[in-house]
């Protein structure tokens, strides 16, 4: 069975820094895709990026990047120069191919807060 | 263009009761879900639809019923409304076939059941 685990409950950093936050995920199939979604207080989901298992090159967007390690199973994203509205709730997902984009998998999720 | 719509918004019910939270997407996509969101986790499917007349189970079913008769609409039924469904509900959807097939979510209902 498919399993995301987030296992930092809470990130602090400093504005204009980097953050890493971590993803592992484990499943036996050889054809999958990553996803990352924000989560502000006001509750909405945002994606944010998206990275196929065969995908060459890690994913980026904008301030986004996606580090794929596919040996070690992580998918984790990495904001650069943090801004004061990266504060949220970050959720890592995965689906299986085949399944189809309505079944995605979630990790518990990381709270990041960006201090000024 | 709206995106995915959910009604309503907040809801209170009493043990027992039965209600339906409403959704829709004018995207014309062909995949909805519903998912749960619980305090301090994240999200659970309930369940989902490939197309109109369509649906399955997802992780936690038990309690919910659905039915998807339009592209457009897709409702979720809570049959008897117990405590442990206080929760927020989001439904999502996607297109079939795009090269990278993000859910697009509604914006939620927080549902407490007294």
């Amino acid at each position: 069975a498919q399993k995301i685990t987030q296992t930092q409950p809470g990130m602090f950093v400093q504005e204009k820094e980097a953050v890493t936050l971590d993803c592992t995920y484990d499943t036996s199939d050889q054809s999958y895709g990553l996803f990352w979604y924000k989560q502000p207080s006001s509750g909405e989901m945002i994606f944010l990026i998206y990275q196929g298992s065969y995908d060459e090159q890690n994913a980026t967007e904008g301030r986004y990047s996606l580090n794929f390690q596919k040996a070690r199973k992580s998918a984790n994203l990495v904001i650069s120069a943090s801004q004061l509205g990266d504060s949220a709730m970050y959720f890592c997902a995965m689906r299986e191919k085949g399944q189809g984009a309505q079944k995605l998998v979630f990790g518990q999720g990381t709270r990041l807060t960006i201090n000024p | 263009n709206a995106g995915v719509t959910q009604t309503p918004k907040f809801q209170v019910l009493k043990t027992g009761q039965s209600m339906t939270l409403q959704c829709a997407q004018d995207m014309n996509h062909e995949y909805m879900s519903w998912y749960r969101q619980d305090p301090g986790m994240g999200l659970r499917l309930i369940h989902y639809s490939v197309g109109a007349g369509i649906t399955d189970q997802g992780e936690v079913p038990n309690g919910y019923n659905v039915s998807r008769s339009t592209t457009e609409d897709f409702p979720l039924r809570l049959l008897s409304a117990a405590p442990s469904q206080t929760s927020v509900y989001f439904c999502a959807s996607s297109k079939q076939g795009a090269r990278i097939d993000t859910q697009y979510f509604g914006p939620g209902t927080r549902l407490t059941v007294l």
